[in-house]
């Protein structure tokens, strides 16, 4: 099962949106609408986001956003703050119970 | 409050096993799956496995396959995943974390493992 690709890195400043991507294949992403979405500060447990590809847990702000086309998810952070920069990684059920995380995107707040 | 809290670090040789708990409070532990992921130093989440805790039933990825095993003791809300034949390579933090609706919502603080010589 190989990882699904996202953007090494994003960036953008204060107040602006971004999106990042995360592709996967028809076996994960592509044939099922459980991918979720977790955001990780340095030296801390993931946190999770977004779930069933666009739902927010409660707690979460409304900045954030998941939707998906076809084999790729993506997320959309939109009024960017300092505090959003940190790791970002999706991950997708992959059928049999398994599931496949992401490859990580860095976000910077410029 | 949901909770999982997990065993402390660990020192081990290659060759050894480990064996990382993670218990669970605030909710029926039977009716949530658990979730095994690692991360190495500064790479990448990895999934590893999971348990259903209510009927024991084991699922694990394909790259652990045979040096990864997952139970659950259900009188003490405790999920437990060891890992054997280590090496160097398996250095990194190990989190468990609960499934609910396909996702990961709960997350322990993780247990680091450390295989040295």
């Amino acid at each position: 099962q190989s990882a699904l690709t996202q953007p090494a890195s994003v960036s953008g400043s204060p107040g602006q949106s971004i999106t990042i991507s995360c592709t996967g294949t028809s076996s994960d992403v592509g044939s099922y609408d459980l991918v979720s979405w977790y955001q990780q500060h340095p030296g801390k447990a993931p946190k999770l986001m977004i779930y069933e590809g666009s739902k927010r847990p409660s707690g979460v702000s409304n900045r954030f956003s998941g939707s998906k086309s076809g084999n790729t998810a993506s997320l959309t952070i939109s009024g960017l703050q300092a505090e959003d920069e940190a790791d970002y990684y999706c991950c997708s059920y992959a059928g049999s119970s398994t599931y496949v995380f992401g490859t990580g995107t860095k976000v910077t707040v410029l | 409050q949901v909770q999982l809290v997990q065993s402390g670090a660990e020192v081990k040789e290659p060759g050894a096993s480990v064996k990382v708990s993670c218990k669970a409070s605030g909710y029926t532990f039977t009716s949530y799956a658990i979730h095994w992921v690692r991360q190495a130093p500064g790479q990448r989440l990895e999934w590893m496995g999971r348990i259903n805790a209510g009927n024991g039933n084991t699922k694990y990825s394909q790259r652990f396959q045979g040096r990864v095993t997952i139970t659950r003791d259900t009188s003490a809300s405790t999920a437990y995943m060891e890992l054997s034949s280590l090496r160097s390579e398996d250095t990194a933090v190990y989190y468990c974390a609960r499934e609910n609706v396909g996702a990961s919502d709960i997350w322990g603080q993780g247990t680091m493992v450390t295989v040295s010589s």
